[in-house]
């Protein structure tokens, strides 16, 4: 298994741009995450899926759209890049269970600066 | 009042020694609990649940305390390696939406 993966690793975009960030699982997973991760600010949830065709807003959501077509892809899209929205994306996923069975697996981020 | 909420150090320990990390949650009906380890500029990887009767994986110990509603990890022995950020993480009952804490940064010296 791939686990979950991202593409790109980094990138550098001029206010105003657009862009998808791509995140893919192979694990089946029914639960779909993304967080943004700020120096003093811990990890902030954006947007979330519990199945293909079911997304819903996170903690910080403006300027971010997201969509599921399948379980195992969770674009995130940035409409028109901000320079605040520079920081590291990490997309996550899990099964969509409680009791200690959502151990959450994350990729291995997107470094994303906006100029 | 964070959900979540954990002293961010850095606590600076030398080679060999013992610590202890606490964190602390706000609603009482959590029922997942885990400790996530976050490498820099890495992604956060589990490296412990937590269940109610504590619990030890090698030299890490985790323990709950639900009348006080937080959670603990204990690390003996200290390595260079376990340099790293520790996550805090609660999921409430009925929810499988993680709250993570900001976590607490740990510095090992020899």
């Amino acid at each position: 298994n791939a686990g979950v993966t991202q593409t790109p690793k980094f990138q550098v975009l001029k206010t105003g741009q657009s862009m998808t960030l791509q995140c893919a699982q192979d694990m089946n997973h029914e639960y779909m995450s993304w967080y943004r991760q700020d120096p003093g600010m811990g990890l902030r949830l954006i947007h979330y899926s519990v199945g293909a065709g079911i997304t819903d807003q996170g903690e910080v959501p403006n300027g971010y759209n997201v969509s599921r077509s399948t379980t195992e892809d969770f674009p995130l899209r940035l409409l028109s890049a901000a320079p605040s929205q520079t920081s590291v994306y990490f997309c996550a996923s899990s099964y969509a269970g409680t009791g200690g069975t959502n151990t959450q697996y994350f990729g291995p981020g997107t470094r994303l600066t906006v100029l | 009042r964070k959900e979540v909420e954990q002293d961010p150090g850095p606590f600076n320990v030398p080679e060999g020694a013992t610590v202890a990390f606490n964190c602390t949650y706000s609603n009482s009906a959590s029922q997942s609990f885990f400790w996530y380890r976050q490498d820099c500029r890495k992604e956060p990887k589990l490296l412990m649940s937590v269940y109610s009767s504590g619990n030890e994986d090698g030299r890490f110990t985790a323990q709950l305390n639900r009348a006080s509603q937080y959670i603990s990890l204990l690390i003996r022995d200290s390595k260079l390696s376990d340099s790293a950020t520790y996550l805090c993480v609660v999921t409430s009952g009925g929810s499988y939406i993680p709250t993570f804490g900001r976590g607490t940064s740990l510095i090992v010296h020899p």
